[in-house]
């Protein structure tokens, strides 16, 4: 079976633009989350969906966003980008929502801004 | 507030020697608590997992961990390291509620494996 996919694998954008990251759950997943991984620092949780709902947002400002569609794929769109948005951001999925579901991480989307 | 410490920002050892990755964690009630692996580039993988009942886990690739409530620890081991185990790990604790799957996690420790 295929893992957790992300597209596109590396962006390069610039100071005020729009960026949307795509995310496929693993089959039979239904909650995804999005990390943030900044260099040298450990993931930060941005949001979880589940069931199209969101379950859950971190410490991001509201220029960060994102949904998740009838087959559980899931899309983050960043506005006004930043230059402290360059980050490698991750996309997990679990069978559930709660906290007793290990999480299964895609590779990524390296996110360059210029 | 929950929060996850890895001591330990850089470790080196030589292959066939003994490992032992340091987590500390601060969580009002029992955690959930999870130890991935990140290898140049990719994701993170899922080294092991622990819910409740028996605090020595066994995962993948010969690791294990110990959860110790007094402690607040949760230190990842494993007793013969390969030159392939170098990467970077890391410690997390997830939320002991059915509501939310957020994870917190600690800044990473790097294993270097010395020939």
């Amino acid at each position: 079976d295929a893992g957790v996919t992300q597209s596109p694998t590396h962006l390069i954008k610039t100071r005020g633009q729009q960026v949307t990251l795509r995310c496929s759950p693993i089959s039979g997943h239904k909650s995804v989350s999005w990390y943030q991984q900044v260099l040298g620092q450990g993931p930060q949780f941005i949001f979880q969906y589940y069931e199209k709902e969101e379950r859950g947002r971190g410490n991001f400002p509201d220029r960060f966003s994102a949904r998740q569609f009838p087959n559980y794929s899931s899309e983050l769109n960043v506005n006004a980008l930043l230059l402290g948005d360059s980050a490698l951001y991750l996309c997990a999925s679990s069978l559930g929502q709660g906290g007793n579901q290990p999480q299964h991480f895609g590779d990524g989307t390296r996110l360059s801004i210029l | 507030a929950q929060s996850v410490t890895q001591p330990d920002i850089h470790i080196t050892v030589s292959e066939g020697a003994s490992l032992e990755l340091r987590c500390n964690y601060s969580y009002g009630a029992t955690p959930y608590l999870f130890w991935y692996v990140q290898s140049p580039g990719q994701g993170l993988q899922l080294l092991l997992k622990y819910f409740s009942g028996d605090t020595l886990v066994q995962g993948i690739k010969g690791f294990e961990a110990e959860f110790k409530r007094s402690q607040s620890s949760f230190n990842l081991r494993k007793p013969s390291v390969h030159w392939s185990d170098a990467a970077e790990y890391f410690c997390a604790v997830g939320h002991g509620s059915s509501n939310t799957g957020k994870l917190i996690f600690g800044q990473g420790t790097t294993l270097q494996v010395k020939p």
